[in-house]
């Protein structure tokens, strides 16, 4: 089955600066990436996605890239704010015949944001 | 808005004693997962259903959790009897999925219910 590895375990960045987690996967017919934000107590959220026909998405201050080659995929959260700090998950799946098979997760990454 | 509504939120319960955690997806999708967290392992999924059967439940203790979708706007996550090593939170989130070769949709997870078994 399908593997994913996330760096690092934990980052701390000072606010407005830059933060990056990468992740690696293991089967290379995955073809959807996503990222979610899960903050203390609440319920994972989607904040991007990328698919396998693509090597880099971007929504204002969140991208992410992929690398099919290397079979690696990067979060990139630009002028970090104070609410940015919370537990980022990077996921992979396979969109198999019927459609959506379920998420892998990496073991996400506690981002804190210093003042 | 729509959402995926768990319930219960939090649930305190005996080893040795049965749970049923209950799911609604949101109206309209047709692939519900089951996930359950814990610190040590993360985020691990359980099983899913696509149109009410079961597609995947190879990450489920097979022998006392069982999952099921009575209909297409409930679905139940099981456990009988209960163990500590079961304490989690447990998610539900669902999706829709579009047709053969579709691409895989976003899944929209639950609140989820917090398991405690002592």
């Amino acid at each position: 089955g399908e593997n994913v590895e996330q760096h690092p375990s934990t980052l701390s960045v000072q606010e407005g600066d830059s933060a990056v987690i990468k992740c690696t996967y293991s089967d290379s017919a995955s073809n959807y990436f996503p990222w979610y934000k899960q903050e203390l107590g609440k319920r994972p959220q989607l904040i991007i996605d990328i698919r396998s026909n693509v090597g880099e998405k971007k929504d204002q201050r969140i991208a992410v890239t992929l690398n099919k080659t290397a079979k690696h995929f990067s979060l990139h959260i630009t002028e970090t704010q104070p609410e940015d700090s919370a537990v980022y998950f990077c996921a992979a799946s396979m969109a198999s015949g019927g459609g959506a098979d379920g998420l892998t997760f990496g073991k996400g990454t506690h981002l804190i944001i210093q003042p | 808005d729509a959402r995926v509504t768990q319930t219960p939120r939090d649930k305190v319960t005996e080893m040795g004693q049965e749970v049923t955690m209950r799911c609604q997806p949101i109206l309209g999708h047709n692939t519900v997962f089951w996930y359950r967290q814990t610190m040590m392992q993360g985020l691990e999924l359980l099983a899913y259903f696509r149109n009410r059967a079961p597609l995947d439940d190879s990450g489920m203790p097979k022998d006392r959790f069982s999952a099921e979708m009575p209909d297409a706007t409930l679905a139940t996550l099981k456990i009988q009897p209960s163990e500590p090593r079961d304490s989690a939170v447990y998610f539900c989130a669902s999706g829709l999925t579009l047709g053969p070769g579709a691409w895989n949709t976003e899944a929209f997870f639950g609140q989820g219910t917090r398991l405690t078994v002592v």
